[in-house]
């Protein structure tokens, strides 16, 4: 079946520095992709719809300028974790969906600001 | 706007036993259902899926039929084992929405030896 891969799959940083988080569909192309955050034995939230070529779309309460997506080809969408602080310590999951508009999981990056 | 209830775990269970997993929806639509698992320290797997009104989706023994009239997606199994020990996720996905996906909190299952 389609894969998706993750990279970082786990990052460790320092409170302050930006992080960033690559998805990309390996054997098909997404038109569309979706970044969730999933905290410790919680489901998964949507915070953003990525488009290709265009802006992203995002979730309320999701900051914009916080969580910098940038959806370049049709096979990759990167998602950048500007300035960030413990609370910003998450499981970042991403999804991309083919042209059956069926989804297909990462594996997840596991972030920790220190 | 949309959302997904599913009954609260840990559901701890014995091999061979059956096994249900409640999940409800609200949607203004019409939308696709799923049931996604995640085991330990994997992504997320789609497990089965239903995109219309009394569909039945199946796979690996488990089953889950979209009941339109309780807006109900409830997953069984006849018969689960050791290797069924994970986090079940029920959830929908609706064409008016953008195709986003709606997740139910999560229901971890432990199946005992």
């Amino acid at each position: 079946g389609a894969v998706v891969s993750q990279h970082p799959s786990w990052v460790i940083c320092k409170s302050g520095t930006s992080v960033k988080i690559e998805c990309r569909s390996l054997d098909f192309q997404a038109t569309t992709m979706f970044w969730y955050r999933q905290f410790p034995k919680q489901s998964l939230m949507l915070m953003a719809t990525s488009n290709e070529g265009s802006k992203a779309t995002y979730e309320q309460g999701v900051e914009k300028d916080k969580f910098l997506i940038n959806h370049a080809s049709l096979t990759l969408s990167t998602l950048t974790v500007t300035s960030a602080h413990p609370e910003d310590s998450s499981f970042y999951i991403c999804s991309a969906r083919d042209a059956s508009d069926t989804q297909y999981f990462g594996p997840g990056t596991r972030l920790t600001v220190l | 706007g949309n959302s997904v209830t599913q009954m609260e775990g840990p559901v701890t269970l014995s091999e061979e036993a059956f096994l249900t997993i409640n999940c409800t929806y609200t949607a203004t639509g019409y939308p696709s259902l799923f049931w996604y698992v995640q085991y330990p320290g994997e992504g997320l797997q789609l497990l089965l899926k239903a995109t219309k009104a009394d569909d039945k989706g199946s796979n690996k023994g488990f089953e889950a039929t979209y009941r339109k009239e309780t807006t109900s997606f409830h997953l069984e199994k006849g018969s689960v084992q050791v290797s069924d020990s994970a986090v079940y996720f029920c959830a929908l996905s609706e064409g008016t929405g953008g195709f986003k996906t709606i997740f139910g909190a999560g229901t971890r299952l432990f199946v005992k030896a």
